[in-house]
């Protein structure tokens, strides 16, 4: 079964830093390119990030590109996102989210980042 | 970046009877492969989205066939041939067709 467990968020004032984790499990990770979707609260999805199978090649949305940081260990099936400089807007629900040949078929439960001062 | 206009943003529906949500995007979703990577996912309260539908029509794995897909390139429809009460939630279409990736500010269904 394909599970993506999501850790890592939390309260962060402004200006700070986090880093979430996505632990992969129940299908081969490093065959896999995976992404970050976030949702603030009460509103609708936003793509994020994604990285592909090695993590030679990333790409980012224009309102987090600069700040935050994808990357992954494909020897502990982990997927990660350095955020930096985090402000008020970029509270949200974070999702992992694995996709296949374009299509993103599974998604993590979440974790929550929460800036605020 | 391409936009996903959906409509209605509400839908409140009668147990039993269809629903139907209309997805367009500003630009056409075929892809240079020969695809349109449209997906429908479904976003139940308090969980993850789910996916229902993708590549326009193609259910997947594990989802009712009361839910179907249809459209080409720009206009896409979602439809449920009988709501049952698990339905409620919001529906969300997306473009996996270019980056960045692009979601419909989602559709709420909810039992009348």
């Amino acid at each position: 079964e394909v599970q993506l467990a999501e850790s890592g968020g939390g309260l962060v004032q402004p200006g700070g830093s986090l880093r979430l984790s996505c632990a992969a499990s129940g299908f081969s990770f490093s065959t896999y390119w995976m992404h970050w979707v976030r949702q603030a609260p009460g509103k609708g999805l936003v793509w994020v990030s994604r990285i592909n199978t090695d993590g030679s090649i990333t790409t980012y949305g224009d309102s987090v590109k600069g700040r935050f940081t994808i990357s992954r260990d494909n020897a502990k099936n982990t997927l990660y996102l350095q955020m930096n400089s985090l402000r008020a807007e970029d509270t949200a629900v974070y999702y992992c989210v694995r996709s296949s040949y374009s299509l993103p078929d599974y998604w993590g439960q979440g974790t929550l980042v929460t800036v605020s001062s | 970046d391409v936009v996903m206009t959906q409509t209605p943003l509400s839908s409140p529906v009668t147990l039993g009877q269809p629903a139907s949500i209309s997805c367009r995007s500003s630009q056409s979703l075929v892809h240079s492969d020969g695809n349109t990577y449209l997906s429908w996912f479904q976003q139940r309260p308090g969980q993850p989205p789910r996916l229902l539908i993708y590549k326009i029509s193609n259910r997947f794995s594990g989802v009712p066939d009361r839910f179907s897909g249809s459209g080409a390139g720009t206009d896409f429809t979602l439809k449920i041939t009988r709501v049952e009460a698990e339905d409620v939630g919001v529906y969300y279409c997306m473009q996996t067709t270019q980056f960045p990736w692009t979601f419909g500010q989602g559709t709420k269904v909810e039992i009348k």
